[in-house]
């Protein structure tokens, strides 16, 4: 089955500068991979995702870029603000109606004022 | 908005009891999902159902059941808790298949003392 790992697990950045969290699958048939943003005391929240036909996708402050050949995947938060601070999850799957998501371990994130 | 409500958020219970976790989704999705979350470790998924009364192991279905008797509510059930599952548990949704957004609830934290 697929797994996927997330690194690193913490991190801490100072407001207004970059954090880029990194994660790897091994199923090379995945082709679906979103990123989870969990505050404290919440349930995961989707924030975007990205499929195998592209490379890159952007949304506002957040980016997602993918290297299929290398089998891994990157979150890119520029301009950090403080609500960015929270427990980051990726995941990849195959887009079919029997494959689950498979989550990476996670990655807490703190954005210092 | 899709809305994932987990009737309890913080449960002790003792070591043997019978636990029940309870699970609504108000937005008529096909499937849902148990997920436990240990730091480190991610989200891993313990059942999934797709259908009313249909149900499927996850990555980690031992000590648990799962009860789906209505389409908006599934029910998560340690048969005989042990120490070993105080965890949190996170109950999610989804509309078809797995390129779609998974929705979650906000958790509910069982000790097993």
């Amino acid at each position: 089955g697929e797994n996927v790992e997330q690194h690193p697990s913490t991190l801490s950045v100072q407001e207004g500068d970059s954090a880029v969290i990194k994660c790897t699958y091994s199923d090379s048939a995945s082709n679906y991979f979103p990123w989870y943003k969990q505050e404290l005391g919440k349930g995961p929240q989707l924030i975007i995702d990205i499929r195998s036909n592209v490379g890159e996708k952007k949304d506002q402050r957040i980016a997602v870029t993918l290297n299929k050949t290398a089998k891994h995947f990157s979150l890119h938060i520029t301009e950090t603000q403080p609500e960015d601070s929270a427990v980051y999850f990726c995941a990849a799957s195959r887009i079919n109606a029997g494959n689950m998501l498979t989550f990476g371990g996670g990655t807490r994130l703190m954005v210092k004022p | 908005d899709v809305k994932v409500t987990q009737s309890s958020r913080y449960l002790v219970k003792r070591t043997g009891e019978k636990v029940f976790l309870e699970c609504v989704q108000d937005m008529d999705h096909e499937n849902m999902f148990w997920y436990r979350q240990d730091p480190g470790l991610g989200l891993r998924l313990i059942y999934f159902s797709y259908d009313v009364k249909m149900k499927e192991k996850g990555d980690i279905p031992e000590g648990y059941s799962v009860s789906r008797e209505k389409k908006e509510r599934f029910s998560l059930i340690l048969e005989s808790a042990s120490t070993n599952q105080t965890s949190m548990y996170l109950c999610a949704s989804r509309e078809g298949g797995s390129g779609n957004t998974i929705y979650f609830g906000e958790g509910s934290w069982l000790t097993v003392v």
